[in-house]
Formats: C-alpha cells, sequence, structure tokens
C-alpha cells in the first residue's frame, strides 16, 4: 500500500539553528499539505500546495516558516531560526485531489528545540 | 471559544464496551464530518466520513451528524485494546477546495483487556 514518507522522524535542534522536513507524497498525488500538531491539541494547516502551486500559506508563521514543492512532487518545509514554541509534530498530507477525506497523512516529524 | 470543542479525556473502558466520542462545533456553515484514528508516534488516518446530518455505519463504527445541535458523535461497538488511540473530529465547509480542515484536540481512548 503506498504511504506518505517524511524524514526526519525525530529531530532535536537549539533554539536559532535551521531545521527542515521533508515529505514525499503517495505518487500521483497533486495535493500536499502541511499540518502542525502540538502536544495534546489537533493537527492545524500550515500550508497546502496544489501542483508546485501554494494555495493556502495564511496561517504559515512567514517570518521564520518556508514551504517549497518546487517540481510538484516531494515537498520541503523549512523554519529558520526556531524557536522553543515550534516544538511539535508536522505532518505532512497528500491527495489525488484537494477533496477533504481522500487526504492520506505520513508518520510525522518530531521536533523538540532546546 | 473554539470553532471545533471536544474532550481530551483519557477515556478508559474495559474490552467489549460500547464507546461514545463527541465533538461539538460552533460554525453552522460546516458541512462535511470525519473522524481520525491516531495511533501513538503516527499520523492520523480516516475512519468515518459523513456529509450532513444523519447516521452512517461501518463495521463497530457509527457516526453520528445532528446538526441542530451543531454536536457529532463516534460510537464504537465492541471494542477492542486495538482500539486504544487518540480519535480526532475534523469538519470541513467544502468538500474540496482551499478550505481547511478544522480539527478538535482529540480524545485519547484506552482499551483494557
Amino acid at each position: 500500500e503506498a504511504e506518505v514518507a517524511q524524514s526526519p522522524r525525530y529531530k532535536i535542534t537549539e533554539k536559532s539553528q535551521a531545521v527542515a522536513f521533508w515529505c514525499d507524497p503517495i505518487s500521483g498525488h497533486a495535493t500536499l499539505y502541511w499540518y502542525r500538531q502540538i502536544l495534546g491539541q489537533g493537527p492545524e494547516l500550515l500550508v497546502q500546495f496544489q501542483d508546485e502551486s501554494v494555495v493556502d500559506d495564511s496561517q504559515l508563521p512567514k517570518d521564520r516558516f518556508s514551504a517549497e514543492r518546487l517540481k510538484g512532487v516531494d515537498s520541503t518545509l523549512k523554519i529558520q531560526p526556531a524557536e522553543l514554541g515550534d516544538s511539535a509534530m508536522y505532518l505532512c498530507a497528500s491527495s489525488l485531489t484537494d477533496v477533504v477525506d481522500t487526504q492520506y497523512f505520513g508518520p510525522g516529524t518530531r521536533l523538540t528545540v532546546l | 471559544q473554539k470553532e471545533v470543542e471536544q474532550d481530551p479525556g483519557p477515556l478508559s473502558v474495559p474490552e467489549g464496551a460500547i464507546v461514545s466520542l463527541n465533538c461539538t462545533y460552533s460554525n453552522s456553515a460546516f458541512q462535511y464530518f470525519m473522524w481520525y484514528r491516531q495511533y501513538s508516534r503516527k499520523g492520523p488516518e480516516l475512519l468515518m466520513y459523513t456529509y450532513s446530518s444523519g447516521n452512517k455505519e461501518d463495521g463497530r463504527f457509527t457516526a453520528q451528524v445532528d446538526k441542530s445541535s451543531k454536536y457529532i458523535s463516534l460510537f464504537i461497538r465492541d471494542s477492542q485494546p486495538s482500539d486504544s488511540a487518540t480519535y480526532l473530529c475534523a469538519m470541513s465547509l467544502v468538500r474540496s477546495g482551499n478550505t481547511p480542515l478544522v480539527f478538535g484536540k482529540g480524545t485519547r481512548l484506552s482499551v483494557i483487556a
């Protein structure tokens, strides 16, 4: 069964350092999402891509976060500089189209900022 | 008040019990309702999806939506230890397009053998 791949699975960094997370969606999935899930909370959308274009990044803290999906396939989410409050699970999801009930989530990257 | 409220639990039940998980919401424009299951250290996986009011059954799982009360429920019959996970409700204004899912906090369920 096809899955969304994410790496690394765990990342520990110090505040003010730069971190990057990678996501490889299910093959053929045009829509890709990055979510942040703080411990004890539900996921919150950071950015949504349709192919290589950003369609929603209204909740992305653009002063420190950036996301790209250059060839419309895999994607990278970067934080620079990391802050203590960025400690969370970063989830990537993909779907064939932008239909809400067809999102498949990856296992996530657990970020700890010290 | 958050758009979607969900009791975080934790909820602990014996094996075989009927489990009821609930969410309330404030935005009456939500039309699509989903339940996700999230095991520890994993991403959420979609369990059930319903549109508007009514019931939907899938095996041991039943999803119920009451739009007049802005209340949704997930029932698990004959609960098993493998059902131990966090259950997240999520909702959307439309089925497709540039409208994000709004998630509840999740309810942590433990089914004790």
